[in-house]
């Protein structure tokens, strides 16, 4: 079975550009959610979809974080425009039900940004 | 609001030594604890987690953990790790009441490093 997939691995921009990351989650899961993981820091949820809804996005950034899910299964954070802070590893999870307190998420590999 | 805290940010140990990596965490109302291992260059995965019942929960790899209400920890044991346990392993929370907003918290992570 295919994990999470996540793309592209590595990208490097000027700060004032836009910068856009895309996720496959597992198939069949119903949950999916975009984390940001600063250096030597944990993961931080920045949104959760359940199918194509987003019901959970308090910590996203929204004068320049966007998300999608369309059809409830890829997804695309975009970030516009990029400033020197936003440089991070941003992580694509998903998991399998609605329960998202205990659901099992399965991570991909992330998407390293590096803003200059 | 939940947090996590891990007390070591590195904890060095041989290898077939028994090793433990320190949870604690603050929440109001009932949580789920988990553990999560990111060996280099991939995506977190599970290790365990506690949602209810037994205490002690066993995981993969060897790995158990004890929750401990009264100490609000939850800490990570391993009898004897090996080389391939070297990684960077995180603790997180969650609640079960879906209007508490933000409601999965990971701790900042505890990097391993087994020692030949």
């Amino acid at each position: 079975e295919a994990g999470v997939v996540q793309s592209p691995r590595y990208k490097i921009i000027e700060k004032k550009q836009p910068v856009a990351f895309w996720c496959n989650p597992i198939s069949g899961h119903n949950t999916l959610y975009w984390y940001r993981q600063n250096l030597g820091q944990g993961p931080e949820l920045l949104i959760r979809y359940e199918n194509e809804e987003a019901v959970d996005d308090s910590q996203l950034p929204k004068d320049r974080f966007s998300a999608e899910r369309l059809k409830g299964v890829d997804s695309t954070l975009k970030i516009q425009p990029a400033e020197l802070g936003d440089s991070a590893v941003y992580l694509c999870a998903s998991s399998a039900g609605l329960a998202a307190s205990t659901d099992t998420q399965y991570f991909g590999p992330g998407t390293r940004l590096t803003v200059l | 609001a939940q947090s996590v805290t891990q007390l070591d940010s590195q904890v060095p140990v041989f290898e077939e030594a028994p090793v433990e990596l320190r949870c604690n965490y603050s929440s109001s109302v009932s949580v789920y604890l988990f553990w999560y291992v990111q060996y280099p260059n991939q995506g977190l995965q599970l290790l365990l987690k506690y949602l209810s019942g037994s205490t002690l929960v066993k995981g993969i790899n060897g790995f158990e953990a004890e929750f401990n209400k009264s100490q609000t920890s939850f800490h990570l044991r391993k009898p004897s790790v090996h080389i391939s346990d070297t990684a960077e392993y995180f603790c997180a929370v969650s609640t079960p009441y879906p209007n508490t907003g933000n409601q999965f918290y990971f701790g900042t992570g505890t990097s391993l490093t087994v020692i030949p």
